[in-house]
Order: structure tokens, then C-alpha cells, then sequence
């Protein structure tokens, strides 16, 4: 079976804080994992993707196979970042997690 | 290029009733997938198409179907509609069903069953 879990719904930090948004999965393959986000009245859209490892907007991601984890990372937040983050799985198909809601406050 | 589009944007639906989505993908995207997002869920994937066949399917009952064209236009069904459909209905387009594709969701189409 395929399952996302994201522990926060909200999370609040205040501007210039690190940010860590939690994710965790499980799988019994090799999953690819990937971060979306969806802003204020636009459409959800991919942020990054672990395959790629690479840097989005500030933003990092590390998949750790031990603890089946892939927390969405950023040293300073700014207010702009503030959406609704989903972290997703795709085995056989696409699983997105319930979503949370970071809130970066001035 | 342009974006994903979905049609239409709001529809309201009695208990029993059918119901017909639309979706345009991204010019040049063969692979279609269709998400129903509960309020304060995540989106959970109904089923995808690729090349006008299914290419894979959630846990979704039959009652909810689907075809692709070939000018990238897609739509979802559903019959016999019941209160827990209602929901937000995403689709989303990419090149090909590989999961690395990057997705391209539309904006949705809210469904309320009464």
C-alpha cells in the first residue's frame, strides 16, 4: 500500500525563521517523491521533486530511505512562501498527503 | 502553449443525478490524470489516460469513468451521484504516464451534490 502522512495542518513561522515541513511515507518499492504547492487563488504546482535534487525557490528536500521521510526544508522564510504545501508519492500511482498549511508572518 | 483548463468551473448536482467534466490538457500531453479533493484533503487520484486507453485507476468505484480524445480534451463521468462526491475534481496533463513527468493541474471544478 501507498500512504503519505503530513503530521502539521498548520505551521506558523515567523519571517527570516528556518521552515521544515514533515513528510512522511510508505511504500514497499523505490518511490519517487515530490513536493507541491499551491498559492493563494492559483493551481497546485510542483515545487521539487527528489530525483532532481534541486533547489526550488530556497526550498530543499532530502528522501531518507531509513526513516521513509522527505521533509521540504528552507533556512529563512519569507512571506511569500506562505500556501498550502502537499507532499506526494508515486509508485503505482500518484498518493498526496493531506496537505499543510504554512503561514510565514511578518 | 497554453495551460490546462477544466469546465466548468462550479456545477451543482442532486443525489442520483450524472455528472460530465471536461478537461484540456497542455498542447503535445498524451497522459491525462483526474484527482477528487475533499475539503481540507489532499488530492486523491481517480484514474489516469494515456493515448485514449486507462493507464492505471485508484480506489474509485465504477461509477466514476473516463475517456481522452485525441485533440487533448478529456472527461470524467460520474453516475449515480452521492453526497460524498461532492468534492473538488482535478485533472492534470503531462507528457507521458512516467511519474518523473512534471504534472499540470488544471483549476478545478467544484461539485456540490445535494
Amino acid at each position: 500500500a501507498q500512504r503519505v502522512t503530513q503530521p502539521e495542518k498548520l505551521l506558523s513561522v515567523f519571517k527570516g525563521a528556518p521552515v521544515e515541513l514533515k513528510c512522511n511515507y510508505s511504500y514497499s518499492g523505490s518511490p519517487e517523491l515530490f513536493w507541491y504547492v499551491q498559492y493563494s487563488r492559483q493551481r497546485l504546482q510542483l515545487l521539487l521533486r527528489h530525483i532532481s535534487r534541486e533547489s526550488i525557490k530556497g526550498f530543499t528536500a532530502d528522501l531518507n530511505k531509513g526513516e521513509t521521510s522527505f521533509h521540504l526544508k528552507k533556512p529563512f522564510a519569507q512571506e511569500e512562501d506562505s500556501a498550502m504545501y502537499y507532499c506526494a508519492l508515486y509508485g503505482q500511482n500518484f498518493v498526496f498527503g493531506p496537505g499543510t498549511r504554512l503561514s510565514v508572518l511578518p | 502553449e497554453t495551460g490546462v483548463t477544466q469546465s466548468p468551473t462550479h456545477l451543482i448536482k442532486t443525489r442520483g443525478q450524472q455528472v460530465t467534466l471536461r478537461c484540456s490538457s497542455q498542447s503535445g500531453h498524451n497522459t491525462v490524470s483526474w484527482y477528487q479533493q475533499a475539503l481540507g484533503q489532499g488530492p486523491q487520484f481517480i484514474f489516469q489516460y494515456y493515448r485514449e486507453e486507462e493507464n492505471g485507476r485508484g480506489n474509485f468505484p465504477p461509477r466514476f469513468s473516463g475517456l481522452q480524445f485525441p485533440n487533448y480534451s478529456s472527461e470524467l463521468n460520474v453516475n449515480a451521484l452521492e453526497l460524498d462526491d461532492s468534492a473538488l475534481y482535478l485533472c492534470a496533463s503531462s507528457l507521458t504516464p512516467r511519474g518523473a513527468d512534471t504534472q499540470y493541474f488544471g483549476p478545478g471544478t467544484r461539485l456540490t451534490v445535494l
